[in-house]
């Protein structure tokens, strides 16, 4: 089956640093790949989503994430962090239907 | 305003008690899907419906029951089968319930077993 492993459980950063979370998926075949954001007690926000064609894709908010088939990765990266970025983030994969999430990271923000 | 909303957000229940869940969405789409959300574990899928009048379980539907009488609508039951039912219960839709399709989550609803 496949599944989903986000190794970073928590992390923490300062505002204006930049920011990577990790995101690895066991699957044979390249599955739909996709990053959602969840403020406390609340839903979740696509972010962004990779199906295929260029490796690096833009979201909203000024998140990137990239599609690295050879590590079965797609990290979520953005430059310069800001506290509202403070949430728990979700990696995501879905094949034939059947969408796993991973366990999700949550950031920390310091002034 | 196009969006899923879920009521209550707050529900408390009493053990043997059968508790209902609301999910309506106005985005016209045709695949729902309620999931479960426990600290540290992500989300994990209940039930989905791609259709009125049909649904599938997902990986840990039991204890739980749904309906898709309307297509705008698909309430959850956690009914006191469910052995532990405090959770954090998330309904979501999509526009045809494929692969490629982004889903679309509601704030929530906060269930807590007294």
């Amino acid at each position: 089956a496949q599944s989903v492993t986000q190794p970073d459980i928590h992390i923490t950063v300062s505002e204006g640093a930049s920011l990577e979370l990790r995101c690895n998926y066991s699957y044979g075949a390249t599955p739909y790949l996709f990053w959602y954001v969840q403020s406390p007690g609340q839903g979740l926000q696509l972010l962004l989503k990779y199906f295929s064609g260029d490796t690096l894709v833009q979201g909203i908010k000024g998140f990137e994430a990239e599609f690295k088939r050879s590590q079965s990765s797609f990290n979520l990266r953005k430059p310069s962090v800001h506290w509202s970025d403070a949430a728990e983030y979700f990696c995501a994969v879905n094949n034939n239907n059947d969408m796993r999430f991973g366990a999700g990271t949550r950031l920390t923000v310091k002034p | 305003d196009g969006g899923i909303t879920q009521s209550p957000k707050y529900l408390f229940r009493k053990e043997g008690q059968n508790v209902t869940l609301s999910c309506e969405q106005n985005l016209n789409h045709d695949a729902m899907y309620w999931y479960r959300q426990d600290p540290g574990q992500g989300l994990r899928l209940i039930y989905y419906s791609q259709i009125v009048n049909d649904f599938q379980k997902g990986d840990i539907a039991e204890g739980y029951s749904v309906s898709r009488e309307k297509k705008e609508s698909f309430p959850l039951t956690v009914t006191s089968a469910q052995k532990n039912p405090t959770a954090f219960y998330l309904c979501a839709s999509s526009i045809y319930g494929t692969s490629t399709d982004t889903q679309y989550f509601g704030p929530g609803t906060r269930l807590t077993v007294l």
